[in-house]
């Protein structure tokens, strides 16, 4: 079945520092992908959808020059957390959708836990 | 708005059924779905169901959609000690399109 790998699982950073976080789709090509946040004990949050070769869609509230998205291709988008701070402290999770239309379901990563001291 | 909840907490004993709840308020949604959180993990699609379907089953699961109230259940039959989870229900518009989550019920498995 479709896998989405994510990567790194665990960072720790110090504030004010950028993390990068990866999201690839492994046997698939994904046009969209969608980045969620969770807070502990709470539910998943869409931050963003990202689109191959073309900027990313932002839900409201979310500050696109802190949070960066990049899809370069069509099996890997990136998540940049730009002078993280510690209320940026969360699990970040990406979802992929396969190219060519028929899919019903969206296959998630196992997540990124960001902690910034 | 969209808006989906559900309970915050179930306890039941292992062997029993579990039955979990949703509830939706956005009409036009198409597709609900079922995930299971581990700790610490990600997401994992226990089952899905269209709008115009009332019934699905898959082994232990048995999903119930009533699209007149707009309320989803999840049941587990013979409810395992690997079942305590977290479990959220999703709605989306369209196929494979971003996700509106429940604020997730986290089911306890008692020995």
């Amino acid at each position: 079945g479709a896998v989405v790998s994510q990567h790194p699982s665990r960072v720790i950073c110090k504030s004010g520092t950028s993390v990068k976080i990866e999201c690839r789709s492994l046997d698939f090509q994904a046009t969209t992908m969608f980045w969620y946040r969770q807070f502990p004990k709470q539910s998943l949050m869409l931050m963003a959808t990202s689109n191959e070769g073309s900027k990313a869609t932002y839900e409201q509230g979310v500050e696109k020059d802190k949070f960066l998205i990049n899809h370069a291709s069509l099996t890997l988008s990136t998540l940049t957390v730009t002078s993280a701070h510690p209320e940026d402290s969360s699990f970040y999770i990406c979802s992929a959708r396969e190219s060519g239309g028929g899919a019903n379901v969206l296959t998630f990563g196992a997540g990124s836990r960001l902690t910034v001291l | 708005g969209e808006d989906v909840e559900q309970s915050l907490f179930l306890s039941v004993r292992e062997g029993d059924s579990s039955v979990i709840n949703c509830t939706y308020t956005d009409s036009s949604s198409t597709y609900l779905y079922w995930y299971k959180q581990e700790p610490g993990a990600g997401l994992q699609l226990l089952t899905y169901i269209f709008s115009n379907m009332d019934m699905k089953q898959d082994q232990r699961l048995t999903v119930l959609l009533n699209k007149k109230d707009k309320h989803l259940s999840l049941r587990i039959a013979d409810t395992q000690t690997g079942d305590s989870a977290i479990y959220f229900c999703a709605e989306s518009k369209a196929a494979g399109n971003k996700l509106t989550f429940g604020g997730g019920t986290r089911v306890l498995v008692k020995p």
